[in-house]
């Protein structure tokens, strides 16, 4: 059974730093890209990174371009989110998803997790 | 805003069909599948529909959607009280290299 668990998520004050995980299972990692997605309080879903299965391809949305870093370890089956100079309007719960397509070639995210919450506050 | 439109509700009575509308451009929609996602809060969002018209497993066929154009639509069949959630729209966009969701239509079961 595929798996996805974040984790990381927390309080933090603006211009502070987080790294969020995210743990896999049940699946050949080193084979798929993965996505950041976030929800902040009262909106919709926002996508935030992306990392092609070996690394070679990574993107940002553009609110978050510049201040984070999505990396991946392959090794140890598992996704991060390095969140820098973080904003109130970084607030939000964070999802890890996972691209359906192996190729990559189709863009469309089958598998999420349940989510790990960031809190942006002074 | 988002490069993706889709109206913010839309509503039915049980057994009624509702339709989502998603619309966008030649750089997103245009060049690239649609794919559709229902989000309860505080859940995990689920894939609806992927590559414009699919189903994954374990979705049921009242369920459907198709592409024209830069422009894509969700159906729901069969309304049922477990369908009120909060559906999204989502494609890859060639100009702006990103991964762009509309902003949602929330379904109302009256």
């Amino acid at each position: 059974e595929v798996q996805l668990v974040e984790s990381g998520g927390g309080l933090v004050k603006p211009g502070g730093s987080l790294k969020l995980s995210c743990a896999a299972s049940g699946f050949n990692f080193n084979s798929y890209s993965l996505n950041w997605v976030r929800q902040a309080p009262g909106k919709g879903l926002e996508w935030v990174s992306s990392i092609s299965a070996r690394s070679n391809y990574v993107f940002y949305g553009e609110s978050v371009k510049g201040r984070f870093t999505v990396s991946r370890d392959n090794a140890k089956d598992s996704l991060f989110l390095q969140m820098d100079s973080l904003r109130a309007e970084d607030t939000a719960v964070y999802y890890c998803a996972r691209v359906g397509d192996p190729s990559g070639y189709f863009y469309y995210f089958d598998y999420w997790g349940q989510g790990t919450l960031v809190t942006v506050s002074s | 805003q988002s490069v993706l439109t889709q109206p913010p509700s839309a509503s039915g009575t049980p057994g009624q069909r509702v339709t989502i509308s998603c619309s966008g451009s030649g750089s997103n929609i245009g060049r690239n599948p649609v794919n559709w996602y229902q989000h309860f809060p505080g859940k995990a969002p689920k894939l609806l529909i992927y590559n414009n018209d699919k189903r994954p497993s374990g979705v049921p066929d009242r369920i459907s959607a198709s592409k024209s154009g830069t422009s894509g639509s969700l159906a729901i069949s069969g309304l049922q009280s477990e369908d009120e959630a909060d559906y999204y729209c989502a494609a890859w966009d060639d100009r702006l290299s990103g991964y762009f969701f509309g902003l949602g239509t929330h379904v109302i079961v009256l």
